[in-house]
């Protein structure tokens, strides 16, 4: 079945850092591919999405490329916040089914 | 638009007790989960619906049931709870779309704000 591999945490870093979030998968047929982002005490809310290979999705200064030749969806920033502390979920969507990553823990400190 | 709402938020059962989570959505998606997440772990698929009147197994399935008897809401019943059934369950909606090659893409899912279970 679907699986998706994600760096595991925690990870600290200081505010203006640059950051990645290392994230492969493996599935059939043709996944769309998401990260979300889960602040304490709440749900996840989506952070960015790419549905085909070689998009790339952003948001809030957060980039991710669907690159198919190597099975992965790398998430990365150049200047972390301290607001960006947070846990972050790669996530595999397939024929309406989706798997999630175990979750990395990013603590941002000023 | 309330997006995706879970009552209730939180309870507290005994070993053995049932009890309903309600899930319900107003934004008209085919697709509903549910989820659990244990400490440190990711979310792990319980049951899904791709449409109304229509249920599947998720990952983890046993000691849970589903109902999606209309399309904004998707139920999850535990029978006869357990002490490993302590968790946040969270549901989830999305929508998909028909792909270029012909294949339906599904869309982001958009969660409720969780339901803190604790079976003692």
């Amino acid at each position: 079945g679907d699986s998706v591999t994600q760096m595991e945490g925690p990870v600290t870093l200081s505010e203006e850092a640059f950051l990645t979030i290392n994230c492969t998968y493996t599935a059939t047929g043709y996944p769309s591919l998401f990260w979300y982002v889960q602040y304490p005490g709440e749900g996840l809310q989506l952070l960015l999405k790419a549905t085909k290979a070689d998009d790339k999705g952003s948001n809030k200064g957060f980039e991710a490329t669907y690159r198919k030749e190597t099975t992965s969806f790398h998430l990365e920033k150049g200047s972390v916040q301290v607001s960006d502390s947070a846990v972050y979920f790669c996530v595999n969507t397939n024929a309406g089914k989706s798997t999630f990553g175990d979750g990395t823990t990013l603590t941002v400190k000023p | 638009n309330a997006g995706v709402t879970q009552t209730p938020k939180f309870r507290v059962l005994k070993t053995g007790q049932s009890m309903t989570l309600l899930c319900a959505q107003d934004m008209n998606h085919e697709y509903m989960y549910w989820y659990r997440q244990d400490p440190g772990m990711g979310l792990r698929l319980i049951h899904y619906s791709v449409g109304e009147g229509t249920t599947a197994k998720g990952e983890v399935p046993d000691g849970y049931n589903v109902s999606r008897l209309k399309k904004q809401n998707f139920l999850l019943g535990l029978e006869s709870a357990a002490p490993s059934q302590t968790s946040v369950y969270f549901c989830a909606s999305s929508y998909s779309f028909s792909g270029v090659s012909g294949g339906r893409v599904t869309y982001e899912q958009y969660f409720g704000p969780g339901t803190r279970l604790t079976v003692t």
